[in-house]
């Protein structure tokens, strides 16, 4: 079985600071990918930012990055200068060649002016 | 490109009623996928489509849910005789098979049954 485990059911940041949402997986396949998605209060789920497993290459979009562990299994997301904009619930979720998303519990990101 | 439809956004309906969603994908995306998400939970894979045929079915979609997507384009959820239990937000999300990423979610429909 396929699963993503998100430890962290809240976190807050000042805003301007940085903070790191961590992400679990565990899957058999060699080939899947990686996402982190961004749920505002709007509902509508928008994508963040993508790893493909094949690339050691940790990805990076403007203020988001990732540190992508495979050996270990993690997968967490590092958000810089952190912005009143960036509060939400985030989830982790793996897609293999099954076609569908599994997702983790999510974390509810807070960010402090 | 208007991204992915969902209606209604709210229904709220009594125990043991039918209720029917339905969602418009982006309409060069062959794919598409229901998704139902529970308050403070990740969304859960329900079922998905490829053009008209669907090709997998979540076992947490009971015989009351059925879902369709005649001729490739939108697609409907039914639920009948709605439990409690069945509260929650179904999301509908499109892509194209070529790619193995590029979901577009809808912004759900928002179910409560009373």
């Amino acid at each position: 079985a396929q699963t993503v485990t998100q430890s962290q059911p809240e976190m807050s940041v000042q805003e301007a600071e940085t903070v790191t949402l961590s992400c679990t997986y565990d899957t058999s396949e060699s080939d899947y990918y990686l996402f982190w998605y961004k749920q505002p209060p709007s509902r509508q789920m928008i994508l963040v930012i993508r790893q493909e497993a094949y690339k050691q290459q940790n990805a990076t979009e403007n203020r988001f990055s990732v540190n992508f562990q495979k050996a270990a299994k993690s997968f967490s997301l590092k958000i810089s200068d952190s912005q009143l904009g960036d509060a939400a619930m985030y989830f982790c979720a793996l897609y293999n060649q099954g076609g569908k998303l599994i997702f983790g519990q999510g974390t509810e990101l807070s960010v402090k002016p | 490109d208007t991204g992915v439809s969902q209606d209604p956004r709210h229904k709220i309906t009594k125990r043991g009623q039918n209720v029917t969603f339905r969602c418009d994908p982006i309409s060069e995306h062959n794919r598409l996928y229901w998704y139902r998400q529970t308050l403070g939970q990740g969304p859960e894979f329900l079922t998905y489509f490829q053009n008209e045929a669907q090709l997998e079915k979540s076992r947490l979609l009971s015989d009351r849910f059925s879902a369709e997507r005649p001729k490739g384009s939108f697609s409907t959820l039914e639920i009948q005789r709605t439990e409690q239990g069945d509260s929650a937000m179904y999301l509908c999300a499109s892509r194209r098979s070529s790619t193995n990423y590029g979901y577009t979610f809808g912004s759900g429909t928002r179910l409560t049954v009373v």
